[in-house]
């Protein structure tokens, strides 16, 4: 079975200041991982994803994620918040042969 | 340059209908996917399609049904719409290559918000 626990649903930050949101999962093999960007009114659009060559993972929009195995995690990080990343932002989990497990979401609330 | 269209952004509808929500993607994608979405939820899979006329249950099938007569549609069906259906449904596709899953990324509709009164 796999799982993801994204912690914390709400998270505001100041414009210009660090994003970091974090991701935990579990899997039983070794997973592929994912972070998605939901904005208002839209679809899920892909971020980033993590398929088993470099840890450190770039995305779009200045957004990274860095898989550490020993932790089991895939934390999304920016250095510069944007208003334009207000949005809700989902970690999600899979491994070959199962399904996409999602994460609960976590809303990223910019401060002007 | 809309690649995955859901054919209503809102609907409302009384419990005992049957409701009926289009999803078409223009990719030629061989997989495609129902997901429920539900505020500290996050997606659930309700069911999934990996060619036409194949189905399988996802996470939380109960109460749905689903349809894909053509590859590049795949609609979901509420036999008789219950209060606790309401929600976003959100449409995916994927292309073939590892299944249903493995690193395929998969391209989201705009969604669907259902309101069942």
């Amino acid at each position: 079975a796999q799982s993801v626990t994204q912690l914390g649903s709400h998270v505001s930050v100041s414009e210009g200041a660090l994003v970091l949101l974090r991701c935990n999962y579990s899997s039983s093999v070794p997973p592929y991982l994912f972070w998605y960007v939901q904005y208002p009114n839209q679809g899920l659009q892909l971020l980033l994803k993590y398929t088993s060559a470099a840890t450190l993972v770039k995305g779009i929009n200045g957004f990274e994620a860095e898989f550490k195995k020993s932790e089991t995690s895939f934390h999304l990080t920016k250095p510069s918040a944007h208003m334009s990343d207000a949005a809700e932002y989902f970690c999600a989990v899979t491994a070959a042969g199962n399904k996409l497990t999602f994460g609960g979401g976590t809303r990223v609330l910019v401060k002007p | 340059d809309v690649k995955v269209t859901q054919s209503s952004r809102y609907l409302v509808k009384r419990t005992g209908e049957k409701v009926f929500l289009e999803c078409v993607q223009d990719m030629d994608h061989e997989n495609m996917f129902w997901y429920r979405q539900d505020p500290g939820l996050g997606l659930r899979l309700i069911y999934f399609s990996y060619d036409v006329k194949m189905k399988e249950k996802g996470d939380i099938p109960e109460g749905y049904s689903v349809s894909r007569e053509k590859k590049e549609r795949f609609s979901l069906i509420l036999e008789s719409a219950s209060t606790n259906q309401t929600s976003m449904y959100l449409c995916a596709s994927s292309p073939q290559g590892q299944g249903a899953s493995g690193a395929n990324v998969l391209t989201f509709g705009a969604g669907s918000r259902l309101t069942v009164l």
